[in-house]
C-alpha cells in the first residue's frame, strides 16, 4: 500500500526559507516520477513542481520558478521541497503525490499534507 | 498554457440525484484529464483519469467522458458521501506542467 508522509511544515516570516519533506513507502520510489502540489487556505489546487524518477528533470510552476527547489534520495525513499525567499501567498497545504503510472500525469496517491504559513 | 474552467463553482443536489459537472478546456488536451474529489480536511482522491477511466476502488456511478475541449463528470446517483469538491486536472505535452480547473462544489440541496 502506497504511504506518503509529508513534513516540515511550520509558521516562517516572509524572505525566509523553509525545506519539506516526504517519506515514501509501499512502492518501489526510484521508479516514479513525483510531484509537489498545493493549495491556499479556502482555495484551489495548484501544481508547484516535478521531477523524475532519477532526479535528473525537475520542473516548477512559474510561481514558484527561482525560489522552490525540488529534489529526491532515491536511497532513502524521500523527497524534498527546498522554498525560499517565502512569500505570504505561498501560504498553503502542501502535498506530495504520486502519479498513476511511472510520470503519467494523473496523480493516484497524496499524502495527508504539511501546512505552510509565512506570515510575519 | 492550458486554462480549465469548471462550471458550475456550486451544484445543489438531493441525494439520489444524478449530478453533472462540466470542465472546459481553453484548447485541446485529447482525451489527458483527470477529475478528483476532496472533502473537508482531506487530500484528493483520483476518480477518473484518460477522460473517461475509473480509478481502482471507484464506484461505478462515477463515470467521465469528453475529448479536446469539453469534458463531463457524472455521478448517476449521488450518495452522502459523494457530497464534495471536484476538480479537474490536465497536463499539458511539453514541459509536463499539470493544470487544475477551479473546482465545483457538489452541496446538499
Amino acid at each position: 500500500q502506497v504511504h506518503l508522509v509529508e513534513s516540515g511544515g511550520g509558521v516562517v516570516q516572509p524572505g525566509r526559507s523553509l525545506r519539506l519533506s516526504c517519506a515514501a513507502s509501499g512502492f518501489t520510489f526510484s521508479d516514479y516520477a513525483l510531484h509537489w502540489v498545493r493549495q491556499a487556505p479556502g482555495k484551489g489546487l495548484e501544481w508547484v513542481a516535478l521531477i523524475s524518477f532519477d532526479g535528473n528533470h525537475k520542473y516548477y510552476a512559474d510561481s514558484v520558478k527561482g525560489r522552490f527547489t525540488i529534489s529526491r534520495d532515491n536511497s532513502k525513499n524521500t523527497l524534498s521541497l527546498q522554498m525560499n525567499s517565502l512569500r505570504t501567498e505561498d501560504t498553503a497545504v502542501y502535498y506530495c503525490a504520486r502519479p498513476l503510472g511511472f510520470d503519467s500525469a494523473e496523480l493516484e496517491s497524496w499524502g495527508q499534507g504539511t501546512l505552510v504559513t509565512v506570515s510575519s | 498554457e492550458i486554462v480549465l474552467t469548471q462550471s458550475p463553482a456550486t451544484l445543489s443536489l438531493s441525494p439520489g440525484e444524478r449530478a453533472t459537472l462540466s470542465c472546459r478546456a481553453s484548447q485541446s488536451v485529447s482525451s489527458y484529464l483527470a477529475w478528483y474529489q476532496q472533502k473537508p480536511g482531506q487530500a484528493p482522491r483520483l476518480l477518473i483519469y484518460d477522460a473517461s477511466n475509473r480509478a481502482t476502488g471507484i464506484p461505478a456511478r462515477f463515470s467521465g467522458s469528453g475529448s479536446e475541449t469539453d469534458f463531463t463528470l457524472t455521478i448517476s446517483s449521488l450518495e452522502p458521501e459523494d457530497f464534495a469538491l471536484y476538480y479537474c486536472q490536465q497536463r499539458s505535452g511539453w514541459p509536463p506542467f499539470l493544470t487544475f480547473g477551479g473546482g465545483t462544489k457538489v452541496e446538499i440541496k
